[in-house]
C-alpha cells in the first residue's frame, strides 16, 4: 500500500516571493509516478506538476518545480514568483506504474499575501 | 468541449435515503473513479472502473455502489447504508492510452448534505 504524507497543513507567502511545499511517500514499487494537484477555491482539481520515477531529472513546468529525492521519498513543490492566483490547496499523489489508483495527501493550504 | 460533468453540484439528503451522484465524460477515457473529499484527510477513493461492467473498490466502498454500463457514465449511488454520508464528491477519468501517465481529469465535485 502507498502512503502519501504531508506535514504542512498550511502555508503562506508574500507575493512575488518563493516557496516550498512538502512532500514524503512511500510505496513499494519501483515504478512510479508522483503528482502536485491544485485545488482553488472553484473546488477544481488541476494538475501542476508530474514526475516519473525512473527520471533522475526534476520536473519543471514555467514558475513550478519538484526537488525529487527518490532515495528519502521526498518529492516538494517548489513556486517561483507566486502570484495571488496561486492560493489553493495543493496535493501531493502518488500511483504505481499501470495501475492508475492515485493516492493523495491531505493537503497545504497556500495562502498568498499580497 | 472535452470534460467531465458532475451532477447534481449540490444535493441535500434525508437520512436514510439513498442518493445518486451522475459522473459523464466525454474524453473517451478507459478508466473512471469517484473519490471522497473531507476537510484534513485528502482525497480517498471510493470505486473505480476500468473497462465497461467492471468496477473495484477502493479503499472507503462500505456503504456506496457504481454501476458502469457505458464507457461515458459512472454513477455513484451513497445508501443509507453509508453512516457519514455528508463530504465533497469527485469523479475523474483517465485514458489508458497514456499507459502510466497517471494524469486524472477531475469533474467539478458534488456537495452531498445529509439533513
Amino acid at each position: 500500500a502507498q502512503t502519501v504524507t504531508q506535514s504542512q497543513p498550511e502555508m503562506s507567502v508574500q507575493e512575488a516571493e518563493t516557496v516550498t511545499l512538502s512532500c514524503t511517500y512511500d510505496t513499494s514499487e519501483s515504478d512510479y509516478y508522483l503528482f502536485w494537484y491544485k485545488q482553488p477555491p472553484s473546488r477544481q482539481m488541476i494538475l501542476v506538476i508530474r514526475q516519473e520515477a525512473y527520471k533522475q531529472q526534476n520536473a519543471t513546468e514555467n514558475r513550478f518545480s519538484v526537488n525529487f529525492q527518490k532515495a528519502a521519498k521526498s518529492f516538494s513543490l517548489k513556486i517561483s514568483d507566486s502570484q495571488l492566483g496561486d492560493a489553493a490547496m495543493y496535493f501531493c499523489a502518488c500511483s504505481n506504474f499501470g495501475n492508475e489508483k492515485l493516492t493523495f495527501g491531505t493537503g497545504t493550504r497556500l495562502t498568498i499575501i499580497p | 468541449d472535452g470534460g467531465i460533468t458532475q451532477s447534481p453540484k449540490y444535493l441535500f439528503r434525508k437520512e436514510g435515503q439513498n442518493v445518486t451522484l451522475s459522473c459523464e465524460q466525454n474524453l473517451n477515457h478507459d478508466a473512471m473513479y469517484w473519490y471522497r473529499q473531507d476537510p484534513g484527510q485528502g482525497l480517498r477513493l471510493i470505486y473505480y472502473s476500468q473497462i465497461v461492467n467492471d468496477f473495484q473498490k477502493g479503499d472507503i466502498a462500505e456503504g456506496y455502489s457504481v454501476s458502469r454500463e457505458k464507457k461515458e457514465s459512472f454513477p455513484l449511488t451513497v445508501t443509507s447504508a453509508q453512516k457519514n454520508p455528508t463530504a465533497f464528491y469527485l469523479c475523474a477519468s483517465i485514458s489508458w492510452g497514456g499507459y502510466g501517465t497517471g494524469e486524472l481529469f477531475f469533474g467539478e465535485g458534488s456537495r452531498l448534505t445529509v439533513l
